[in-house]
């Protein structure tokens, strides 16, 4: 398994601001993933980051709002951009642990509470 | 495409009964299926997972989940309910798509224990 911290733990911002959070893993790998879990709702995927290349968005996520940096294989960063209310949300990070096959499992860092007012 | 829905957003059960929670999953071939908990305030735990081995799969803390293809579902169970299982469950649904795979969550269903 693989062990992932995230920074901050949670913020309290204002409108119009911006915050970036950490994902640092204590392994080597080569995707990870953003996620994005809104009071009450379930998860639902920002976006895919591996080092190396762009970050591949899903539907609904756009690279002006959520920047993505991945530097190396063990760091990844998101920003969330110009943020409104609506982006209050809790923010996670994961890593496949090891291999690529459908059946690998994810693993979760602890998340990053954000309440914007 | 893959999905999956879980038949309950809540689920109260008293301490040392059993538990269902039910997840059916569409996908177009042979998927694999995962149960993540999520504690309050707390990051996400896998429970287990099925991957095209034993339908019936056991996870941590006395939890299984059997993997019937008949009916598409993907259940989880435990014997006897403790208070420390109230929590959130997810039922997650793999895809893999663009290389890599990715994850489809349910939407959740919240378990209360009761004394």
């Amino acid at each position: 398994s693989a062990v992932i911290s995230q920074k901050p733990s949670r913020d309290i911002c204002q409108r119009g601001t911006s915050l970036t959070i950490q994902c640092q893993v204590d392994s080597q790998v080569t995707m990870m993933f953003w996620y994005r879990q809104q009071p009450g709702q379930s998860l639902t995927l920002i976006a895919t980051a591996n080092q190396g290349s762009e970050a591949t968005y899903e539907s609904g996520f756009v690279i002006d709002k959520f920047p993505i940096s991945r530097p190396n294989l063990t760091f990844s960063t998101l920003t969330v951009s110009n943020m409104s209310p609506e982006d209050s949300s809790i923010y996670l990070c994961s890593v496949v642990g090891g291999g690529r096959g459908i059946g690998e499992t994810q693993y979760f860092g602890p998340g990053t509470r954000l309440l914007v007012l | 495409a893959q999905s999956v829905t879980q038949l309950d957003s809540h689920v109260s059960v008293s301490e040392g009964t059993p538990v269902l929670l039910r997840c059916n999953y569409s996908s177009s071939y042979s998927p694999s299926l995962f149960w993540y908990v999520q504690h309050p305030n707390k990051g996400l735990q896998l429970l287990l997972k099925y991957t095209s081995a034993a339908t019936l799969v056991k996870g941590i803390n006395g939890f299984e989940a059997e993997f019937k293809k008949s009916e598409t579902s993907f259940h989880l169970t435990k014997p006897s309910a403790h208070m420390s299982d109230a929590a959130e469950y997810f039922c997650v649904v793999t895809t893999f798509s663009g290389g890599y795979n990715k994850l489809i969550f349910g939407a959740g269903t919240r378990l209360a224990v009761h004394p």
